[in-house]
């Protein structure tokens, strides 16, 4: 069973389109966070949210974390090649000193 | 700062050998580190925790016995996968959270593609 389910699994887009990736969990999370990690590579970290409504940008992309500290998602504006990747959530359950990560958002932007 | 090696990048072994990697934290010390396990097109899935000092503690459905780890220094886990088959090979990824730190943070490697034939 995945702690953190991500959706849409894969996703096609045409250069300069608009985006968002969902991350869903039945779970409270204590913090969240997103990676993208590209092929060979480990996963490079590109936020963290902790406050339940907390929205966070970096550059054309911006994060939100729910009300209730359940899901997150991703929003990436104008997509450029360069975005190409695989998204990853992962949450920090209260209590446990791992992470969840969820099953990953496969992203390919074509130009 | 806050750099994770880890060694080798990649290793290509025959069934039945043993297999070992390494991780390192470069500019801080670490008292815990976590393996995970990539398959192909898979999101990261974590094996083990390495705790400096102290036996590991491994995840559901993973064998202690067949992946090995020792953290025998604040810088250093090792992973061994014994006995390795091709089922094993994977993507292998540590991490490491900075010793004092409070938080989740951990900062990863860049991974260990491994290949049994």
């Amino acid at each position: 069973t995945q702690l953190l389910e991500q959706s849409p699994q894969f996703l096609s887009i045409q250069e300069g389109e608009n985006l968002t990736v969902y991350c869903n969990s039945s779970s409270v999370f204590s913090s969240l966070q997103w990676y993208r990690q590209e092929p060979g590579e480990g996963p490079v970290l590109l936020v963290t949210v902790v406050t339940g409504g907390e929205v966070k940008k970096l550059k054309r992309l911006t994060f939100q974390f729910g009300d209730a500290r359940k899901d997150s998602s991703l929003h990436i504006t104008a997509a450029q090649p360069g975005d190409t990747g695989l998204y990853l959530c992962a949450g920090e359950v209260i209590g446990a000193n791992n992470l969840f990560f969820g099953t990953g958002t496969r992203l390919t932007v074509i130009p | 700062g806050a750099v994770v090696s880890q060694h080798p990048s990649w290793v290509i072994c025959k069934s039945g050998t043993s297999v070992k990697i390494e991780c390192r934290s470069l500019d801080f010390q670490a008292t815990t580190m976590f393996w995970y396990r990539q398959f192909p097109k898979q999101s990261l899935m974590l094996m083990a925790t390495s705790n400096e000092g102290s036996k590991a503690t491994y995840e559901q459905g993973v064998e202690k016995d067949k992946f090995l780890i020792n953290h025998a220094s604040l810088t250093l886990s090792t992973l061994t996968v014994t006995s390795a088959h091709p089922e094993d090979s994977s993507f292998y990824i540590c991490s490491a959270h900075p010793s004092g730190q409070g938080g989740d943070t951990q900062y990863f490697g860049p991974g260990t593609r491994l290949t049994v034939l």
